[in-house]
Parts: structure tokens; C-alpha cells; sequence
């Protein structure tokens, strides 16, 4: 079983911090990560990707990965209440000889002005 | 460019019908995923298809089908629902099925309840 394991939160944070969502994952073949925003009651839409350990920032967000630990994280600075939403990790181990996009149960994030 | 549409948007049912549920991809993809999400949880991998065939299937029973048309629009059916069965069920188009695909357009879902 690939797994993608994230805290299911919620996650609260004041308005102008830092949020820090994290997410780990069991298949070391894996080849590319994703996060996903999802507002309630509507679909995920795609924010972020990362393929390289290391960092990765587009605007508020920065993505970080460490293939050794397993390990992808996603930090939004400038925290709004706009951002409250749930993010979802998602990664790409291989199965039966295709990348089948596995998701995470998501962190509720709030944001609180 | 078209994006990824559903129908129906949402539907209920009774135990042991059947549905069909359907998806158009976005324009230019050629690969469909279906996902479906319980309340609460993360969307779990149905199967994916990739220009007409199965690519890819995950723990589903066989009750569970898909079909992908020329055109690269999809189908999931459902037989013999089960109260279970209930939940948002995402279809999810992408360009290509690669290490790198994980880029995918959802569609707003076909919200499912099974009385």
C-alpha cells in the first residue's frame, strides 16, 4: 500500500503568519509531488509542484522536499483568511508500470484575521 | 480552453441501483482519472485511463467501470450501490500519464448519495 500520511489538522493560524503544512509518503520511488488546495465543498485545484529536493517558492508559497526523509512540506507566508481551505499532498509512486497520482486526507488550514 | 466537466452534479440513489457517471476532459488531454471522496478524507484513486485503455486501477472492486471515448471524454459506472458508495466522486484530465503527471484539472464532481 503507498501511503501519503498528513495531519488532518485543523491547523489555525493568525492572519500575516506563517502556515506550515506537512506531509510524508512511503514509496521511495516516487517521482513528483503536488499540493492541492480545496475549498469547501469544491474541487482541488493544483498550487504547487516540486520534482527536485529542495525548495521551491512561487509567490507566498514555498515547497520543500526531502527525498531522503520522505518528506514534502508546503509553507504560505502571509497567511490570509482566503487561504483557509484544505491542502492536500499528493505524489506519484509508480504501480503496475504507470504514475497513479496518490493523495493525501488533506490539512484543514484557518486562518483567523 | 474547455475545461473539465461533470454531470450530473449531484444525484441520489437507492441500494443496489446502478449509475453512470460522466466526465469531458480538457481540451488537449488525453488521460482521465476518477477519484472518489468521502466526507473528510482525501480522494481515493479509482483507475485512470490513458487514450482508451485502463491504465492504472486502485482498490476497487469490480462493480467499479470506466470507459474512455475517442474523443477522450470518460464514464464511471457503479452497480450494485452500496450505502458506502456515497460520496463526491472527482474526475480529474491531464496531459500525459508520466512520472511527472500530477498535474490534474478537476472537474466540480458528481456528488452521490445512496439511501
Amino acid at each position: 500500500q503507498k501511503e501519503v500520511e498528513q495531519n488532518s489538522g485543523p491547523l489555525s493560524v493568525p492572519e500575516g503568519a506563517i502556515a506550515s503544512l506537512n506531509c510524508t509518503y512511503s514509496d521511495r520511488g516516487s517521482q513528483s509531488f503536488f499540493w492541492y488546495r480545496q475549498y469547501s465543498g469544491k474541487s482541488p485545484e493544483l498550487i504547487m509542484f516540486i520534482y527536485s529536493n529542495g525548495d521551491k517558492e512561487d509567490g507566498r508559497f514555498t515547497a520543500q522536499l526531502n527525498k531522503a526523509s520522505q518528506y514534502v512540506s508546503l509553507l504560505i507566508r502571509d497567511s490570509q483568511p482566503s487561504d483557509s481551505a484544505t491542502y492536500l499532498c499528493a505524489v506519484n509512486p509508480l504501480s503496475g508500470g504507470s504514475y497513479i497520482p496518490t493523495f493525501g486526507r488533506g490539512t484543514s488550514l484557518i486562518v483567523h484575521p | 480552453e474547455t475545461g473539465v466537466t461533470q454531470s450530473p452534479t449531484h444525484l441520489i440513489k437507492t441500494r443496489g441501483q446502478q449509475v453512470t457517471l460522466r466526465c469531458s476532459s480538457q481540451s488537449g488531454h488525453n488521460t482521465v482519472s476518477w477519484y472518489q471522496q468521502a466526507l473528510g478524507q482525501g480522494p481515493q484513486f479509482i483507475f485512470q485511463y490513458y487514450r482508451e485503455e485502463e491504465n492504472g486501477r486502485g482498490n476497487f472492486p469490480p462493480r467499479f467501470s470506466g470507459l474512455q471515448f475517442p474523443n477522450y471524454s470518460s464514464e464511471l459506472n457503479v452497480n450494485a450501490l452500496e450505502l458506502d458508495d456515497s460520496a463526491l466522486y472527482l474526475c480529474a484530465s491531464s496531459l500525459e500519464r508520466g512520472a511527472n503527471t500530477g498535474e490534474l484539472f478537476f472537474g466540480e464532481g458528481s456528488r452521490l448519495t445512496v439511501l
